[in-house]
């Protein structure tokens, strides 16, 4: 069984348009994350939510907003495509806090065209 | 804000030897945690560290929580094939919330 489970893997897309890349987790976890990998491998979290408090990354810009329908899903929603968006995005949950492990999904690649 | 170093930034190595790798910080970190991503996949966990000089092993790997909390090593024993990969460390903080990765260790394994 997949424990953390994203759709799209690949997403091609042109400037401007939205897209949405969804995240579903079947651990029964309380807080799901959203990280973004540049085509240097780096690794930067975006956004961590729970059914308390979502907190931002003050340096991810407002054309990106997570969407939670419920607890096992955390959907990653993005405005206004640009060319700098182009990398992968995982998402992740843990348990309950930032204090326990995270688990990672698959990975989305998106490019912007 | 907090950063973390991590080295070397590559290896290339032959089957059966052993790899150190480590991060260093400038703060503290109540959390260490080494993670592998293997291509087009995303980071698995390793081994995760809760406590000032913890020496943890899960296998081949072994990994310490550093006394000062600024930083972590990770070795792996005889290495093979399927190490290939790249390794990241992170390091968390209760605090503020904060989770930061360093920028990678892309390990090749020459048969």
């Amino acid at each position: 069984d997949t424990a953390v489970s994203q759709t799209p893997k690949y997403l091609v897309t042109q400037m401007g348009n939205d897209k949405s890349i969804k995240c579903e987790q079947n651990l029964g976890h309380d807080t799901m994350y959203w990280y973004k990998q540049d085509s240097k491998k780096f690794l930067k979290i975006m956004f961590s939510y729970n059914n308390k408090e979502l907190i931002i990354n003050e340096t991810v810009p407002n054309r990106f907003s997570p969407k939670s329908p419920d607890k096992a899903h955390l959907n990653l929603h993005i405005n206004s495509l640009e060319l700098g968006d182009s990398a992968v995005y995982f998402c992740a949950s843990s348990q309950e806090s930032w204090s326990d492990t995270q688990y990672f999904g698959p990975g989305t690649r998106l490019t912007v065209l | 804000g907090q950063q973390l170093n991590q080295s070397p930034q590559s290896m290339f190595i032959q089957e059966g030897e052993d790899v150190s790798m480590n991060c260093t910080s400038s703060s503290i970190f109540n959390t260490w945690l080494w993670y592998k991503q293997d291509p087009g996949e995303g980071p698995v966990l390793l081994i995760a560290l809760y406590k000032a000089g913890e020496l943890t092993s899960n296998g081949r790997l072994t990994a310490q929580f550093g006394i000062t909390r600024k930083d972590s090593f990770l070795n792996i024993s005889a290495s093979i094939p399927s190490d290939v990969g790249i390794y990241f460390c992170a390091g968390l903080t209760y605090n503020n919330n904060d989770m930061r990765f360093g920028a990678g260790t892309r390990l090749t394994v020459k048969p």
